[in-house]
């Protein structure tokens, strides 16, 4: 089936600690992306990536990083700079960037950071 | 400013009610396009319609139709005879023409009770 994994569902860090979190699809997308989601709030971009080896900061990247050295995979890291890290973090992907077009999203991973 | 505007928070039916979810949005561009997800409780935002700004046809499919309407700004979402699984929340959202990010409304939270 072809889709959008995350892994894990559900990750718990101490403060302090970077934490990576994993984003995989087998759409064959050129576009892949991050967002956040907090209670009562809409979703907020935190990186995008529109080709292996090139991402463009979204609207909220302080304290976060990414890669993309597989078209396949874009992991996040949550890095201790992140100031409230504790949310709902959503990947999702497009044939290319361009935002009129339909976004695949994953199932999402819920971190708690105490 | 690009900006999505969902004021219902939270909407509780019973099954088989009729349910009207509100999004009102405000750009500057004349060529944009509106979406709307649903995000069921695993998490993952399902796409469910895009609408350009050229075309104000009302859809439907199914128990679902979308009434986009330029003269207020609005791009409203019904469920008829809705059923518990339509529980879940939805978003809106709003794109430019040449964008390459989604803004989206703070969601609203539908719950069909039984």
């Amino acid at each position: 089936d072809g889709g959008i994994t995350q892994s894990p569902k559900y990750l718990f860090r101490k403060e302090g600690q970077n934490v990576t979190l994993s984003c995989e699809q087998n759409l064959n997308h050129d576009a892949m992306y991050w967002y956040r989601q907090d209670p009562g709030q809409g979703l907020r971009l935190i990186y995008y990536s529109q080709i292996v080896n090139d991402f463009q900061k979204g609207d909220i990247a302080e304290g976060y990083s990414v890669s993309r050295e597989k078209k396949e995979s874009f992991p996040l890291t949550v890095t201790s700079a992140q100031k409230n890290p504790t949310a709902f973090y959503l990947c999702a992907s497009s044939i290319r960037v361009s935002a009129h077009l339909q976004q695949y999203f994953g199932p999402g991973t819920r971190l708690t950071v105490t | 400013a690009q900006k999505v505007t969902q004021a219902q928070t939270e909407i509780s039916v019973v099954e088989k009610e009729d349910v009207t979810l509100d999004c009102v949005y405000e750009t500057r561009d004349t060529t944009y396009y509106l979406f709307w997800y649903k995000q069921p409780p695993s998490g993952e935002l399902v796409f469910l319609i895009r609408r350009n700004s050229f075309d104000e046809q009302n859809e439907i499919s199914g128990r679902y139709s979308w009434n986009f309407q330029k003269s207020t700004s609005s791009f409203n979402f019904t469920i008829t005879a809705s059923q518990v699984v339509d529980s879940a929340v939805y978003f809106c959202a709003l794109t430019s023409a040449v964008g390459d990010k989604l803004i989206f409304g703070t969601g609203t939270r539908l719950q069909v009770f039984p």
